[in-house]
């Protein structure tokens, strides 16, 4: 059964602890990407990576970081730095570029 | 910069009602336009698509869209909704040939359609 898997599907942290978010793909895509979606301001894309070991900031990749070392894995780690964590966090890929992406099932972050 | 506006946040419609969703974008060059739909407590999926040739997409569970160039407009229509229907779309763009597949969203539209 192909896909992108997230987990966990909720997450709760404490205030200046930092987290991780898993992101796997199954579908051999090269391209993966994550956004965070908040109500009313629609998807904003944090970083992408278009191949292996390499990747790159989005529109609002201050306060997280990412790693690409696996072409199915792309863990995005939310720092203590960033100001405003709790969002709806979505991991997405595509085969290659322009191309449709398609979207894990999300995880939802709430820092307490 | 590119960006994408969607001007109706919210529309509540009856059953059979028919829907028009807006969709506008900048950007002077060739684009490609999406529209994603997200299903209470499902992933983001795609519902069409529009990269090259004929204006007139049409999607999945009978919707359609229109590229109109000269309006920078990618309007999403369907002509009598469901229930099922009850859900949150989204338009995107991105501009391709250049050195990455960045989709640049709308803020969203919430639609509920009443029984």
């Amino acid at each position: 059964d192909g896909g992108i898997t997230q987990s966990p599907k909720y997450l709760f942290r404490k205030e200046g602890q930092n987290v991780t978010l898993s992101c796997e793909q199954n579908l051999n895509h090269d391209a993966m990407y994550w956004y965070r979606q908040d109500p009313g301001q629609g998807l904003r894309l944090i970083y992408y990576s278009q191949i292996v070991n390499d990747f790159q900031k989005g529109d609002i990749a201050e306060g997280y970081s990412v790693s690409r070392e696996k072409k199915e894995s792309f863990p995005l780690t939310v720092t203590s730095a960033q100001k405003n964590p709790t969002a709806f966090y979505l991991c997405a890929s595509s085969i290659y570029s322009p191309d449709t992406q398609y979207f894990g099932p999300g995880t939802r972050l709430t820092v307490l | 910069a590119q960006s994408v506006s969607q001007h109706n946040h919210h529309v509540i419609l009856s059953e059979a009602a028919s829907l028009e969703l807006g969709c506008n974008y900048s950007y002077g060059g060739t684009v490609n336009l999406f529209w994603y739909v997200q299903y209470p407590g499902q992933h983001l999926q795609l519902l069409l698509k529009y990269f090259s040739g004929d204006p007139l997409v049409k999607g999945i569970k009978g919707f359609e869209a229109e590229f109109i160039k000269s309006k920078f407009s990618f309007n999403l229509r369907k002509p009598s909704v469901q229930w099922s229907d009850t859900a949150e779309y989204f338009c995107a763009v991105n501009a391709p040939g250049g050195a990455t597949n960045k989709l640049i969203f709308g803020t969203g539209t919430l639609l509920a359609v009443q029984p």
